[in-house]
C-alpha cells in the first residue's frame, strides 16, 4: 500500500531563511505527487505537482520540489522564507489501484515563519 | 476561489442526528472527492464520484454515503452522528478522474457534533 511520510510536523524558520520541508514516498511504481499548502480557515490549495516529466518541479509563491526516485523523496523548498508562507503544507501520493486513483495525503507540516 | 462551493459553512447538531453536505465542483469538473480533516487523523480520503458514480473508496464509515447528481454537484450525508465525527469536511472537484491532475478544494463544511 502506498503511503506519505512528512518528517517533522512542525517546522519553524526565521524570515529569509531556507525552507525545507521533506516528503518521502512508498509506491512500487512512481507516482504523481503533489504538494499542497492550507492557510488558516481555508481549503488546500496547489503548490506544485510531479507527473513524470522533469524531477525538478517549479510551483508558485517561489517553492519549488526535487523528485529523487532512488530516495523515494519529494522534498519541498523555498530559497527565503516570507511571513505569508506560515501555512500547513501537505504532501500527496497519486496513483491508481483496484478501485480507481486514489490520492493519500501525508499528515501535514505546520511552517512558523520568525521576523 | 477555487470555484468549488461547500455549504454549510458551519453544522451544529447532536449526536445521533443526520446531516447533508453539499458541493458543487468547479464548472467543468466531472470528478469530485470528499475528505474529513481532523486533529488525531489528519486528511482522510472519503470516497470519489466521476461523471455521477463511484470511482473509488477510502476510509469512508457505512454511516456516510455519498452520491453525485446529473447536473454533478454531490451531497455526503452523515447519520448517526457521533462525537467522533466533529471534524473538517472538504470536497474537492478536478477535470477528469485520473491520479495526475490536481484537485481543487472548497472552503469547507465545520461540523460540530454536540
Amino acid at each position: 500500500a502506498q503511503s506519505v511520510t512528512q518528517l517533522g510536523s512542525h517546522v519553524s524558520v526565521s524570515e529569509g531563511a531556507l525552507v525545507l520541508l521533506r516528503c518521502n514516498y512508498s509506491s512500487s511504481v512512481p507516482p504523481y505527487l503533489f504538494w499542497y499548502v492550507q492557510y488558516p480557515n481555508q481549503g488546500l490549495q496547489l503548490l506544485l505537482k510531479y507527473t513524470s516529466a522533469a524531477t525538478l518541479v517549479k510551483g508558485i509563491n517561489g517553492f519549488e520540489a526535487e523528485f529523487k526516485k532512488s530516495e523515494t523523496s519529494f522534498h519541498l523548498t523555498k530559497p527565503s522564507a516570507h511571513m505569508s508562507d506560515a501555512a500547513e503544507y501537505f504532501c500527496a501520493v497519486s496513483r491508481s489501484g483496484t478501485g480507481g486513483f486514489k490520492t493519500i495525503f501525508g499528515a501535514g507540516t505546520r511552517l512558523f515563519v520568525k521576523a | 476561489d477555487s470555484g468549488v462551493t461547500q455549504t454549510p459553512k458551519h453544522l451544529i447538531t447532536a449526536t445521533g442526528q443526520r446531516v447533508t453536505l453539499r458541493c458543487s465542483p468547479r464548472s467543468g469538473d466531472l470528478s469530485v472527492y470528499w475528505y474529513q480533516q481532523s486533529l488525531d487523523q489528519g486528511l482522510q480520503f472519503l470516497i470519489q464520484y466521476y461523471n455521477g458514480e463511484e470511482r473509488a473508496k477510502g476510509n469512508i464509515l457505512e454511516r456516510f454515503s455519498a452520491q453525485q447528481f446529473p447536473d454533478l454537484h454531490s451531497e455526503l450525508n452523515l447519520s448517526s452522528l457521533e462525537l467522533g465525527d466533529s471534524a473538517l469536511y472538504f470536497c474537492a472537484s478536478s477535470p477528469t478522474g485520473q491520479g495526475n491532475y490536481e484537485q481543487y478544494f472548497g472552503p469547507g463544511t465545520r461540523l460540530t457534533v454536540t
